[in-house]
């Protein structure tokens, strides 16, 4: 069974930090390009980051370019997002999605809360 | 960036009749980096439809998708109860993908 499961989320205060990970399974990770998509609190779908199957492209929505870096590590099938100066506006549930250009297996999300 | 506007934002149906879900984008999208998503509550999203108008594995037949240049549609041709939900579309046609805000349908 194809399977992504994050972690790593929890609550933050402003201008901290948090990494997150997922872990994948049921299929071969190297072969995919990987994203995170996150959603804030009763809003709509955001897709964050993406990194290419050996690591070496990555791409970036504007909103985190510099605080955010994707990484993966094909031997341990997993991704990761580690997140930098992390603001309100970061609130939210991230998931993790194998991105075959359309993101068609995504984990069940894993939720940033940044708050003082 | 490529904005995908839905509409309508809520959609009030009773169970056996036909959605018709729309989103128009920006600027034109190739048919090939054009989707639709479901979700329901405390769910990740699933991929219904890529390349405009396939249907992803396990899909039903009931829906379906349509569209080219700037305006596409998902179509549930008689609705079921599990298919109250919040549908996004999606494009990949740019390196920044982006998504629709949603249209939620609910049950009338």
């Amino acid at each position: 069974e194809v399977q992504l499961v994050e972690s790593g989320g929890g609550l933050v205060q402003p201008g901290g930090s948090l990494r997150l990970s997922c872990a994948a399974s049921g299929f071969t990770f190297s072969d995919y390009w990987m994203s995170w998509v996150r959603q804030a609190p009763g809003r709509g779908l955001e897709w964050v980051a993406n990194i290419k199957q050996d690591g070496r492209d990555k791409q970036y929505v504007d909103s985190v370019k510099g605080r955010f870096t994707v990484s993966r590590d094909n031997a341990k099938n997993s991704l990761y997002l580690e997140m930098n100066s992390l603001g309100a506006e970061d609130t939210a549930v991230y998931y993790c999605a194998r991105d075959s250009g359309d993101f068609d297996t995504w984990g069940q999300g894993t939720l940033v809360t940044v708050s003082s | 960036e490529v904005v995908l506007t839905q509409s309508p934002a809520t959609l009030s149906l009773s169970p056996g009749e036909r959605a018709t879900l729309s989103c128009r984008a920006s600027q034109s999208v190739s048919n090939y980096y054009f989707a639709w998503y479901q979700q329901k509550p405390g769910q990740a999203p699933r991929l219904l439809i890529y390349d405009t108008s396939n249907r992803a594995a396990g899909i039903p037949a009931r829906f379906s998708g349509s569209g080219s240049g700037t305006d596409f549609t998902l179509t549930i041709s008689s609705l079921e109860p599990e298919d109250f939900a919040v549908y996004y579309c999606h494009q990949r046609y740019t390196w920044r993908k982006t998504f629709g805000q949603g249209t939620k349908l609910e049950i009338k």
